[in-house]
């Protein structure tokens, strides 16, 4: 089964909205998360690295003020996209590292969410 | 220069056919390998996880590391229609690093 859960898995919103992506671990604690963005038929972009406690960490051209990265706890992170525009619509994935004593140091991801602003 | 080079396909398969998939990388410093799955419009999910230059096993899937060539390789005997999907190398430095992802393979299976 899943070891990473990310909800909803689709979201509509009005442009101009702000909208929240919720990934979860589910059977362990994960310091660090990563969140992703992929337009069709493309590879993954990392967005930002997460980390329990402390600020998320942005990619070269990624704004930190429109896609807000909290990582409250051990076993959530959000991901917030603020005032949103159609040209925001995409998929977005997140993933958590396991720690090496459980499941091997691995990298799994969430099921992805839909987003799509009009 | 990319740090991974993944050819992207298509690949099309009969079903029951060796699938054979396949990553370069130039950054000597990865040393964790991983093999993603992924069918449209869901996240990636992880098929294998390698450490060590070699092979490993997991059912239809062989995973093939060798470093020294700087180059990753995924099998699938007796490929399935389920088998179809985008393939998608990735690997890091350490234990706690970012990934770096080939482009990815999109793979199908015709019955």
């Amino acid at each position: 089964g899943a070891v990473v859960s990310q909800h909803p898995s689709w979201v509509i919103c009005k442009s101009g909205t702000s909208v929240k992506i919720e990934c979860r671990s589910l059977d362990f604690q994960a310091t660090t998360m990563f969140w992703y963005r992929q337009f069709p038929k493309q590879s993954l972009m990392l967005m930002a690295t997460s980390n329990e406690g402390s600020k998320a960490t942005y990619e070269q051209g990624v704004e930190k003020d429109k896609f807000l990265i909290n990582h409250a706890s051990l076993t959530l992170s959000t991901l917030t996209v603020t005032s949103a525009h159609p040209e925001d619509s995409s998929f977005y994935i997140c993933s958590a590292s396991s720690p090496r004593q459980i499941r091997g140091n691995t990298i799994y991801f969430g099921e992805g969410s839909w987003l799509t602003v009009v | 220069q990319k740090e991974v080079e993944q050819d992207p396909g298509p690949l099309s398969v009969p079903e029951g056919a060796i699938v054979s998939l396949n990553c370069t990388y130039s950054n000597s410093a990865f040393q964790y390998f991983m093999w993603y799955r992924q069918y449209s419009r869901k996240g990636p999910e992880l098929l294998m996880y390698t450490y060590s230059s070699g092979n490993k096993e997991d059912g239809r899937f062989t995973a093939q590391v060798d470093k020294s060539s700087k180059y990753i390789s995924l099998f699938i005997r007796d490929s399935q229609p389920s088998d179809s999907a985008t393939y998608l190398c990735a690997m890091r430095e350490t234990s706690g690093s970012r990934l770096t992802f080939g482009e990815g393979t999109q793979l199908t299976v015709n019955p």
